[in-house]
C-alpha cells in the first residue's frame, strides 16, 4: 500500500533562510514521488518528480528534494527562502500509476520578511 | 502549455439542488481526475476517467457522480447537493500509458459553498 506523511502541517521561516519540509512515504512498489505547490486559491502546480533517474532531484524556483530509500524519506529543500515561496505544498507518491496519486496533507509554508 | 480550466473559480448552491462541475483541457490527455481539497485532509480522489465514457471510483465517490462524453470535458455531478460538500474541487489531467511517472495538470479549482 502507499501513503505518505508530511511531518509539519504548517512550517514558518525568515526571508532569506533556508526551508525543509519532511516527507515521508510508504510503498510496496519501487515509488514514483512529487512535489506539488499552490499558491492561494490557484491549482497545483509541479515543483519536481523523482523517477529513478537520480536521487537528488532539481525542480523550478530553486528546490530540490533528495530521494533516500534506507530512510523512506523525501524531503524538499530550499536554500533561501522568498517570499513568492509562501504557499501549500504536497508531498505525493504514485500507486504504480499516474491514474493513483497518493497525497500528504499538506504543508503550509509562511515567510516571514 | 497545458490548460485545465474549471467552469467556476467559486460557486454557491442551496441544499438539494443538483450542481455542475465542469473541466475542459487543451492536451488531449486520456486520463482525467476530480478530486476534493479539504484542509489537513489533503486531496482525495473522486472519480477519474481514463477515456470518454468510461469511469472509475475514487476514494470518495458517494454523493457524486461524473460524466465524460468527449474526450477533452469531464463533469463533476452533485445529484442533491449537501452542506459536507462544501469543499475546493480540483480537476487535473494527464497522458496515460507511459507508467508511474506521468505528472497530473490541474486546473485553478472551484469553491464551492452549500447552504
Amino acid at each position: 500500500a502507499q501513503s505518505v506523511t508530511q511531518l509539519d502541517s504548517h512550517v514558518s521561516v525568515s526571508e532569506g533562510t533556508p526551508v525543509l519540509l519532511r516527507c515521508n512515504y510508504s510503498s510496496s512498489y519501487s515509488p514514483s514521488l512529487f512535489w506539488y505547490v499552490q499558491h492561494p486559491n490557484k491549482g497545483l502546480q509541479l515543483l519536481l518528480k523523482y523517477t529513478s533517474a537520480a536521487t537528488l532531484v532539481k525542480g523550478i524556483n530553486g528546490f530540490e528534494a533528495e530521494f533516500k530509500k534506507s530512510e523512506t524519506s523525501f524531503h524538499l529543500t530550499k536554500p533561501s527562502a522568498h517570499m513568492s515561496d509562501a504557499a501549500e505544498y504536497f508531498c505525493v507518491v504514485s500507486g504504480g500509476g499516474a491514474n493513483n496519486l497518493f497525497f500528504g496533507t499538506g504543508t503550509r509554508l509562511t515567510v516571514i520578511p | 502549455d497545458v490548460k485545465v480550466t474549471q467552469s467556476s473559480r467559486y460557486l454557491v448552491k442551496r441544499t438539494g439542488e443538483k450542481v455542475f462541475l465542469e473541466c475542459v483541457q487543451d492536451m488531449d490527455h486520456e486520463n482525467m481526475f476530480w478530486y476534493r481539497q479539504d484542509p489537513g485532509l489533503g486531496l482525495r480522489l473522486i472519480y477519474f476517467s481514463y477515456d470518454v465514457k468510461m469511469k472509475e471510483k475514487g476514494d470518495i465517490p458517494e454523493g457524486y457522480s461524473v460524466s465524460r462524453e468527449k474526450k477533452e470535458r469531464f463533469s463533476l455531478i452533485l445529484e442533491s447537493a449537501s452542506t459536507n460538500q462544501t469543499s475546493m474541487y480540483l480537476c487535473a489531467s494527464c497522458v496515460s500509458g507511459s507508467g508511474p511517472y506521468n505528472e497530473q495538470f490541474f486546473g485553478p479549482g472551484t469553491r464551492l459553498t452549500v447552504l
